[in-house]
């Protein structure tokens, strides 16, 4: 099983709002990532957790919240959003060591937001 | 800072042709990435490369590391229309993962 199940795959959501998104991956990965992709753009790095734990936080504002429950699971609380932050987040997993033999990073589908 | 450069950004390609797509980085790095992105679509993992003369193929795809110049290359053999995408490159050092810009490449027949 190499798959990252994001959902939900589209949301729409307005300014006042409070929604998750989700993240879900059973590879035994231990590094689990949030990026922000706008069109024709390369993906921005948002968060890091690393065995459960946040240890990159790309300055992102605090309308943005990221939660690891368990090594599985990672969501993204999202409140008060604007329409700048309208955008496909993609979440990613890896495995925190060089194990032999299986060293991907294997991304979701990712959840296309648009704030309005 | 890790930071990531790919170049060309835009390649535009006929069919049958070969050409090369370039991937600096700043850092020394624990694994360097390429992926392949669909319009509208998620990211496709293509190669993971570790180790300094790493190299790789696929199809028409082969990718290349250079740990001491810090350069991946990605080179394409003998296009076809099937490989028009956005490739990236990513490197992650300590699970600090960056990509590159990418290179829209489209192929003509």
């Amino acid at each position: 099983d190499t798959e990252v199940t994001q959902t939900p795959k589209h949301l729409v959501m307005g300014m006042t709002n409070k929604k998750s998104l989700k993240c879900e991956q059973h590879m035994g990965h231990r590094a689990m990532y949030w990026y922000k992709q706008k069109a024709k753009k390369p993906p921005e790095l948002m968060f890091v957790y690393s065995y459960e734990k946040l240890s990159i936080n790309e300055s992102v504002p605090s309308r943005f919240s990221p939660e690891c429950p368990n090594s599985s699971l990672l969501n993204l609380h999202l409140h008060a959003l604007q329409p700048e932050d309208s955008a496909l987040y993609l979440c990613a997993s890896s495995p925190t060591e060089r194990v032999r033999g299986n060293t991907e990073a294997f991304f979701g589908q990712g959840t296309r937001l648009t704030v309005v | 800072e890790l930071k990531v450069e790919q170049n060309p950004l835009f390649l535009s390609m006929q069919e049958g042709k070969n050409y090369t797509i370039y991937c600096n980085y700043s850092t020394t790095s624990d694994r360097l990435y390429w992926y392949r992105q669909d319009p509208g679509k998620s990211l496709e993992s293509l190669f993971v490369l570790l180790s300094n003369g790493a190299v790789k193929q696929e199809g028409r795809l082969m990718a290349s590391l250079d740990t001491k110049a810090r350069l991946s290359t990605l080179h394409i053999t003998a296009a076809v229309h099937d490989l028009s995408a956005t490739y990236f490159c990513a490197v992650d050092r300590e699970g600090d993962m960056r990509f590159g810009a990418g290179t829209r490449l489209t192929v003509k027949p």
